[in-house]
């Protein structure tokens, strides 16, 4: 009964350095999203997907890349770390198609420093 | 425009009493929903409520109810019966349909603390 599973839960990059957090849902969802929580401004909406093989980006996309080869998982890429992307980093998943109600699952958070 | 405001940073509330967690909205569609999180100082979100813009009645969950103005857009979450274990980060958030299917997108929080 895993539901989201985000990785590595902290860490800690020197600016310019690339990294992949990873993100897994076992619980056949659709639709994934990437948001990250800065202080004041709730999550915003980095990129989501709405199926395998198709991203699109939300609204602060940029320094940041997906892919969705599979419906499990969705990795989110840091090119060149800057520290305006420290941030705690959100991995969701919802079922589509069955209405407005839906509720997204998160993952548990990536607490990401870059120094 | 903001999507979703919360106009209350933080607020305290005394154990036992009601809390209302504000929130205003702006969209023009017709159908949508209505989301509530709780963040605990542990850092999950977790899904409280939900009300969707053609319910005619307001949501309840146990001691969370949704207090739903349509047409002032306002969705705010009354807490009853306040316990210490609701101190947390509370985000109001929404779903509307269009191309991005089922993005959400949040308000900055409020922070309850329940004071003894």
């Amino acid at each position: 009964n895993a539901g989201v599973t985000q990785t590595p839960k902290f860490q800690v990059l020197k600016t310019g350095q690339s990294m992949t957090l990873q993100c897994a849902q076992d619980m056949n969802h659709e639709y994934m999203s990437w948001y990250r929580q800065d202080p004041g401004m709730g999550l915003r909406l980095i990129h989501y997907s709405v199926g395998a093989g198709i991203t699109d980006q939300g609204e602060v996309p940029n320094g940041y890349n997906v892919s969705r080869s599979t419906t499990e998982d969705f990795p989110l890429r840091l090119l060149s770390a800057a520290p305006s992307q420290t941030s705690v980093y959100f991995c969701a998943s919802t079922l589509t198609g069955y209405g407005m109600n839906t509720e997204a699952f998160f993952g548990q958070g990536t607490r990401l420093t870059v120094v | 425009a903001q999507k979703i405001t919360q106009t209350q940073p933080g607020m305290f509330v005394q154990e036992k009493e009601a809390v209302t967690l504000d929130c205003t909205y702006d969209t023009s569609d017709q159908s949508y929903g209505l989301f509530w999180y709780k963040q605990p100082s542990s850092g999950e979100m977790i899904f409280l409520i939900y009300q969707g813009s053609y319910d005619e009645q307001n949501a309840t969950e146990g001691r969370y109810s949704l207090n739903f103005q349509k047409a002032r857009k306002s969705a705010n979450l009354v807490i009853s019966a306040s316990q210490l274990g609701d101190s947390a980060m509370y985000f109001c958030a929404m779903r509307e349909k269009g191309a991005a299917g089922n993005k959400l997108t949040f308000g900055g929080g409020t922070r309850v603390l329940v004071k003894p």
